[in-house]
């Protein structure tokens, strides 16, 4: 079965810091990799997804992830967040093949001033 | 971009009454529906497919009974809690993928929070 770790559960930063939100996952077949980002009182909203191809995927709002397979890792990065950053952020699996989603527990970024 | 809503945004309940929670996909179609549960600090559990035009399929460890799923048509999927008790207090949430591909884009409705006293 698949499984999706996010080994922090909350990362607070400075402005214009740097961050990156870590996720692993277990899978024994090809996968799709997905991070989603909820603002308060708001739904799930895609950043950014790996199906195929490049493993450095861009994403909305300055972010971005790089599938790393031998490490099992889609690790999500911005080079300098915003305040507006301060959100939840879910990493996702999906087997490939499915449209099922197995998500990690969450990382809430709070940036501070 | 495309948008998934859900009525209502929160209900309070008795125990033992029955409550429906609607998701619809704005300006999109979609045969398949998901519908989740988040409990506080944790993540999404996915409960059930929803398909339409024909029965949703459960995962495993949820009660098909209690928890009634309709797909009515191709932008409504219903979700009904029946007999609710304190346990099934949660936020609820669903999504509809925009596309029939696997890796299609899903997208999720703004969830709704069922408490039930």
């Amino acid at each position: 079965a698949q499984s999706v770790t996010q080994l922090d559960s909350q990362v607070p930063v400075f402005e214009e810091a740097p961050v990156e939100l870590r996720c692993n996952y277990s899978s024994s077949v090809s996968v799709y990799l997905f991070w989603y980002v909820q603002y308060p009182n708001q739904g799930l909203q895609l950043l950014l997804k790996y199906l195929s191809g490049s493993t450095l995927v861009k994403g909305i709002n300055g972010f971005e992830a790089e599938f790393n397979k031998s490490q099992t890792s889609f690790h999500l990065r911005k080079p300098s967040v915003h305040i507006s950053d301060t959100a939840e952020y879910f990493c996702a699996v999906s087997q490939g093949g499915s449209e099922k989603l197995v998500f990690g527990k969450g990382t809430k970024l709070t940036v501070n001033p | 971009g495309a948008v998934v809503s859900q009525h209502p945004s929160w209900v309070i309940c008795k125990s033992g009454t029955s409550v429906k929670i609607e998701c619809r996909s704005l300006d999109f179609q979609a045969t398949t529906m998901f519908w989740y549960r988040q409990f506080p600090k944790q993540s999404l559990m996915l409960m059930a497919t929803s398909n339409e035009g024909s029965k949703a399929t459960y995962e495993q460890g949820v009660e098909k009974d209690k928890f009634l799923i309709n797909h009515a048509s191709l932008t409504l999927s219903t979700l009904t809690v029946t007999s609710a008790h304190p346990e099934d207090s949660s936020f609820y949430i669903c999504s509809a993928p925009r596309g029939v591909r696997p890796g299609d884009t899903q997208y999720f409705g703004p969830g709704t929070r069922l408490t039930v006293l």
